[in-house]
Order: C-alpha cells, then structure tokens, then sequence
C-alpha cells in the first residue's frame, strides 16, 4: 500500500525564520516519484518539485530546499528566510512509477508566516 | 491564461438538481484528472483520462459522472447529490514523461455546495 503522512497539521512562524515540512512516505516499490505543491488561499495546487526513487541528491531552489533521505523513507521541505506569502497548505505526494496515475496525497500542513 | 481552467468557480446547488463542472486546459498535456478536497481530508482521486479513456475510477458513486470529450475537455456531471458531497472539486492535467509521471497542474478548483 501507498501512504504519505504529514505529522505536522499547522505551524505558524514569524517572518524571516527558517520552518521544515515533513513528508514520510510508504510505499514497497523500488520505482517512485515524490512531489511537493503549495495551496495558497486562491486553491490551485502548485507545482514546487519532482524527485525520483534513484535521486537521493538533496535540491535547493532560492529560498526553498528539498531533503530526500531513502532510509527513513522521508521527503522533508525547508523554507529559509520565510516570508508571509508562503503562507499556504503545503502537500508532499508519491507516486510509484507502475501505479498509472494515481498519486497519493498526504493530508497536508498549513504554514501561516506572521508579519 | 491559466494553464489549467475550471467553471463555475462556486456552486450551490440542491440535492435534486443537475448540474455540471467544466475543466479545460490549455497545455497540451494528455491526461486528465478529477480530485475532491474536503475539509481534514487527503486529496481524493475520484476519475483519470488519460488519451480520453478512463483509466482510473477509485469508487466514486454514480452521482459523479465524469466526461472527457476531448483531450483539452474535462467535465463532471452532477446528479441528486448529497450534502456530504459539499467539497472543493480540483482539476488537473499531466503528460507523462519518458522516465516517468509528469507533474500535475491543477486549476483553481470549482467550490461546491449541497444544500
């Protein structure tokens, strides 16, 4: 089975701190894709990376970076220097690469950056 | 214009009414997909088009019907729903990728409510 947990529901921090998501994941393929999309408030997800099962390099993207870590089966985001328009409901995501198209959505955290 | 478009964006409708949601995309992409967001809920993959076949149907009561005329059109038709039914309809697309799923790209969601 496919299952992508994050324990963290909210969290709420002051602008210009840094935050972790987590994202732990459980799948029995070899084979898989991560994903990470922002919800802002006006409700479409968005695109912020794909990671495949073969690529353990962790990525960093201007303010934001990726820690992908094979043996504790986790997909973690930092957000350095927050800024209160990443205020969003984040979701990390897992597909395995023989599942056809159905992605598995963790329930989400929602990030509140205070002025 | 937003790659992925969805109509209406709110909906209230009665349980004994029909009504439908409209999806287009502008991407090119051959996939399409219909996802429900409740409240304190994981994303629900309900339907899958990938070339306009269904490909996926994760036991969606018949209420929903969806309808994929054409790979840029995504519609889900809506019959004597229940007030459970109550959620926020999201739609996507992606193109698969030769080393595996392309990423999704929703549109702003269609908010709809059972009275």
């Amino acid at each position: 089975a496919q299952k992508v947990t994050q324990a963290q529901t909210e969290i709420s921090v002051v602008e210009k701190e840094d935050v972790t998501l987590d994202c732990v994941y459980e799948t029995r393929d070899t084979t898989y894709y991560l994903f990470w999309y922002k919800q802002p408030p006006s409700g479409e997800l968005v695109f912020l990376i794909r990671r495949n099962s073969f690529d353990e390099q962790n990525e960093i993207s201007g303010r934001y970076s990726w820690n992908f870590q094979k043996s504790t089966s986790s997909f973690n985001f930092t957000i350095t220097a927050s800024q209160v328009v990443d205020s969003a409901v984040y979701f990390c995501a897992l597909i395995p690469n023989n599942y056809g198209q159905n992605f598995v959505f963790g329930p989400g955290t929602r990030l509140s950056v205070l002025p | 214009e937003t790659g992925v478009t969805q109509t209406p964006r709110h909906l209230v409708m009665g349980m004994t009414n029909k009504k439908s949601l409209k999806c287009e995309q502008h991407l090119g992409h051959n996939a399409m997909y219909w996802y429900k967001q409740s409240a304190k809920k994981p994303l629900e993959l309900m339907f899958v088009y990938s070339l306009e076949e269904r490909v996926e149907n994760n036991s969606v009561p018949s209420r929903f019907s969806p309808e994929c005329p054409n790979s840029s059109h995504l519609f889900l038709h809506l019959h004597t729903l229940q007030p459970e039914d109550s959620a926020l309809y999201l739609c996507a697309s992606s193109q698969g990728l030769a080393g595996g799923p392309g990423e999704l790209f929703f549109g702003e969601g269609s908010r709809l409510t059972v009275l």
